[in-house]
């Protein structure tokens, strides 16, 4: 069974710093790429940032561009979203979602499992 | 990286079909055959319908249905059901390697 499990979230000050982690299980981690995808309250989704099956290729909303950064370790299956300059409008339940499709681009497929979400206050 | 459009909103009684339209430009829905339909129920994470426009994943009802045309995609929801009552979302592909979602369209089952 597919599993995705965030974790990481939590209260941050504006400016500051947080870590998100999903832990995968249940399929291959090393053959497909992640995303991560995020859900103000009440509001829409929004993707976020995404990373190729080795981590050599990552991608950005340009949102969040210069200010978080995505890696993964395949020997752990975890990805990781590393989140600093925190601002208020960065509030959200992060997901962590894979691919649907095998292979080294992030293109096609869409996102077959999600995890639950961790969510993140970033509030003074 | 605009959002993809949807309309807010769309209604329909039990046993009749749907379209819910999601129109970007020809740097994301036009230009790949990637987009992607989930559906969201409150509380609840997304859930893939539909991936590469058309292709339903297993487990998917056949009553979703998806397709393109220019730069606007659809998803179609036919014999409509009191469980699907939710909240829509598309997703595209696009020109960045990004991808990017449209606003979300609540379906309300009269």
């Amino acid at each position: 069974e597919v599993q995705l499990l965030e974790s990481g979230g939590g209260l941050a000050q504006p400016g500051g710093s947080l870590r998100l982690s999903c832990a995968a299980s249940g399929f291959t981690f090393s053959t497909f790429a992640m995303s991560w995808v995020r859900q103000a309250p009440g509001k829409g989704l929004e993707w976020v940032s995404g990373i190729s099956v080795t981590g050599g290729s990552t991608f950005y909303a340009d949102s969040v561009k210069g200010r978080f950064t995505i890696s993964r370790d395949n020997s752990k299956n975890t990805v990781y979203l590393q989140m600093n300059s925190l601002r208020a409008e960065d509030t959200a339940l992060y997901y962590c979602a894979k691919r649907a499709l095998e292979g080294p681009t992030l293109g096609g497929g869409g996102f077959d499992y999600w995890g639950q979400g961790t969510l993140v206050t970033v509030s003074s | 990286q605009s959002a993809l459009t949807q309309p807010a909103s769309v209604s329909g009684s039990p046993g009749q079909s749907i379209t819910i339209s999601c129109t970007g430009t020809s740097s994301d829905v036009g230009g790949y055959n990637y987009v992607s339909w989930y559906q969201q129920h409150p509380g609840k994470a997304p859930r893939l319908l539909i991936y590469d426009v058309s292709n339903r994943p297993s487990g998917v009802s056949d009553r979703f249905s998806g397709s393109k045309s220019g730069n606007t995609a659809s998803l179609t929801i036919s014999g409509l059901q009191a469980e699907d009552e939710a909240d829509y979302y598309c997703s595209s592909y696009t020109s960045s390697s990004t991808r990017v979602f449209g606003g979300g369209t609540k379906v309300t089952v009269l």
